[in-house]
């Protein structure tokens, strides 16, 4: 069954960085696109970024351009999410899933929290 | 940018009751539109995509409809269950979430 675990969250203060992993599974994952959303508490989901199966495409939210990268690594079935310049405002759960452009998020990971604190 | 719009941002009701939630799009978006359902510390899952396609497994009491800029989700015959946040989401140009609905037991 398709499986997506994060891993990386954690407290930082602000200015600082932070990588995200998303560990894929139960599925050829080098044939989808990957996003990445986040939930910040209490708030709604909001879009963060994403690429596309063979990484030669990739699309940023405002909030987070320039200082956030998306990755993946095929050969390993994962997706990563590289974020520099961290603020209070990045404070959020953050989801891997399957989908991208086109195609509906049908798979989500359980979500890693990422605080952005001093 | 587009924009999404939902409404009501609350919906009050009961067990057994039908149920409408509307998005709106700030431009055509033709039909490229999804509805999540999502309940406290939990990741979303997709119920309806192309605006009115129901996912495998989900029950068919939810359906969606619409086209363009006016989008309804509906759930007919509400389970204690269904009691969760519903959130639209236009995948047109990039991605975009309405602010959602929580839809609360009367």
């Amino acid at each position: 069954q398709v499986q997506l675990v994060e891993s990386g969250g954690g407290l930082v203060k602000p200015g600082g960085s932070l990588r995200l992993s998303c560990a894929a599974s139960g599925f050829p994952f080098s044939n989808f696109y990957m996003t990445w959303v986040r939930q910040a508490p209490g708030k709604g989901l909001e879009w963060v970024s994403y690429i596309s199966s063979s990484s030669s495409f990739t699309k940023y939210a405002d909030s987070v351009k320039g200082r956030f990268t998306i990755s993946r690594d095929n050969a390993k079935n994962s997706l990563y999410l590289q974020m520099n310049s961290l603020r209070a405002e990045d404070t959020a759960v953050y989801y891997c899933a399957r989908g991208g452009a086109r195609v509906a998020m049908g798979y989500w990971g359980q979500g890693t929290l990422v605080t952005v604190s001093s | 940018d587009i924009q999404m719009t939902q409404s009501p941002s609350t919906l009050s009701a009961s067990i057994g009751d039908r149920v409408t939630i509307t998005c709106r799009a700030s431009q055509s978006i033709n039909d490229w539109l999804v509805w999540y359902q999502q309940k406290p510390g939990k990741a979303p899952k997709l119920l309806i995509y192309k605006a009115s396609s129901l996912e495998s497994g989900v029950p068919s009491r939810f359906s969606g409809s619409g086209s363009g800029t006016e989008f309804t989700l509906t759930i007919n015959g509400l389970q204690p269950g269904d009691f969760a946040t519903y959130y639209c989401q236009q995948y047109d140009s990039y991605y975009t979430f309405g602010q959602g609905t929580k839809l609360e037991i009367k």
